[in-house]
């Protein structure tokens, strides 16, 4: 029963590199979400997706791409890592439907760019 | 526009006091709220939740939330906690669409010590 899995969970980049981090879920959820958390910020959105092949911006997008090519998964792409992206990310997923449906997240990837 | 204000960042605590955890929101439209709390090392877990109907909402490991409309908050209570409730708690508010993009205040530390 393995929910919402992120890969990887660290990773040390120097400026200018490029990476992708992977979420993986495996409960046929049709929302996905990608969250960076930064101390005494919060967790704040990023990008997000209602379904296979769509996405969307969420409050902070600048510097990030986002595929959806699989139902069950959801890349958030670094193209030229900056400094300031160094964070935890975190990954969430959900149903949709007509009753409430809670968030699921992973466990987090610790960026740090140097 | 939303926004969340977890005034105190840290609330340092004795086993079996009580403790509150304060949240205010802002928004000009029909919100749901939420409590996550998260562990060391881990991703956030779903606390409770505020959607409509009773303004008092409960947990299953003892804690309780108020939705008060008038003043805008949704503090967290525990009457007596344990020092495995020792966590960061973040509140947050979406609005009551589908999309149920969270946004999340800064965060209180809560320590609990024997």
């Amino acid at each position: 029963n393995a929910g919402v899995t992120q890969t990887p969970k660290f990773r040390v980049l120097k400026t200018g590199q490029s990476m992708t981090l992977l979420c993986a879920q495996d409960m046929n959820h049709e929302y996905m979400y990608w969250y960076r958390q930064d101390p005494g910020m919060g967790l704040r959105l990023i990008h997000y997706s209602v379904g296979e092949g769509t996405t969307a911006k969420g409050e902070v997008p600048d510097g990030y791409n986002v595929s959806r090519l699989k139902k069950q998964n959801f890349l958030l792409g670094l193209e030229s890592a900056a400094p300031s992206q160094t964070s935890v990310y975190f990954c969430a997923s959900r149903l949709t439907g007509f009753r409430f449906q809670p968030q699921h997240f992973g466990d987090g990837t610790r960026l740090s760019i140097l | 526009a939303q926004s969340v204000t977890q005034l105190d960042s840290q609330v340092p605590v004795f086993e079996e006091a009580p403790v509150e955890l304060r949240c205010n929101y802002s928004s000009s439209v029909s919100v749901y709220l939420f409590w996550y709390v998260q562990y060391p090392n881990q991703g956030l877990q779903l606390l409770l939740k505020y959607l409509s109907g009773s303004t008092l909402v409960e947990s299953i490991n003892g804690f309780e939330a108020e939705f008060n409309k008038s003043q805008t908050s949704f503090h967290l209570r525990k009457p007596s906690v344990h020092i495995s409730d020792t966590a960061e708690y973040f509140c947050a508010v979406s609005d009551s669409t589908g999309f149920q993009k969270l946004v999340f205040g800064t965060g209180t530390r809560l320590l609990v010590s024997p």
